[in-house]
């Protein structure tokens, strides 16, 4: 499996953006850029996935660079509900449903009110 | 949709007895279900990959005659700590995916939080 580099912790204000950055620079042309968090005491939820253009929805965006060595989770406008460890994960397109997650160390965002 | 409860959130036992923990996907069929297990201050650690009617795939160093998983339908499977000894103590976390939707995500339960004494 190809690894991710993530920041170990970041910081940010409440109602300010915020944009944690992962490094997947062995990535192959068939893995899916996914994103999880895991609240405190919590499962992990879905918070976005993208190949090659960029993606929105409800919860985040998700910019990925032009040679998709490198991609970066937006939080419009951060809440303290946003405090949770952040994991950028790649899937190989080509397997669906029973491909495995490895979780690495993700980045613990801290959200000051 | 796509919602994923555990049963129990936690649970305190004896060392030596068997603690079995259920996972459902509430409101829809699992195309898959994992099992893994976080130690404090840890990433998730994926246990075992099971489908329905089959047997699972452990991941290595896992004992599968320790932690038996059952998959009896689309909707449940459990994990069956065999024996459990303190070190067994951890946070179980189950997942299950939907085939096509959205490509391979995970859906996870809340987690059930064991003590061995």
């Amino acid at each position: 499996d190809a690894k991710t580099t993530q920041p170990n912790s970041m910081e940010s204000n409440e109602e300010e953006p915020v944009h944690l950055p992962c490094n997947h620079s062995t990535i192959s042309g068939t893995d899916y850029i996914h994103w999880y968090r895991q609240l405190p005491s919590q499962g992990p939820e879905y918070v976005i996935h993208g190949l090659t253009s960029n993606v929105n929805n409800r919860m985040a965006s998700l910019a990925i660079a032009e040679d998709r060595k490198s991609s970066t989770l937006i939080l419009h406008r951060a809440t303290l509900r946003d405090a949770a460890v952040y994991y950028c994960i790649l899937r190989d397109r080509r397997y669906t449903g029973f491909q495995k997650l490895v979780f690495g160390t993700g980045t613990r965002l801290l959200v000051s009110p | 949709g796509a919602v994923v409860s555990q049963h129990p959130s936690w649970v305190i036992c004896k060392s030596g007895t068997s603690v079995k923990i259920e996972c459902r996907s509430l409101d829809f069929q699992a195309t898959t279900m994992f099992w893994y297990r976080q130690f404090p201050k840890q990433s998730l650690m994926l246990m075992a990959t099971s489908n329905e009617g089959s047997k699972a795939t452990y991941e290595q160093g896992v004992e599968k005659d320790k932690f038996l998983i059952n998959h009896a339908s689309l909707t449940l499977s459990t994990l069956t700590v065999t024996s459990a000894h303190p070190e067994d103590s951890s946070f179980y976390i189950c997942s299950a995916t939907i085939r096509g939707r959205p490509q391979g995500a995970q859906y996870f339960g809340p987690g059930t939080r064991l003590l061995v004494l």
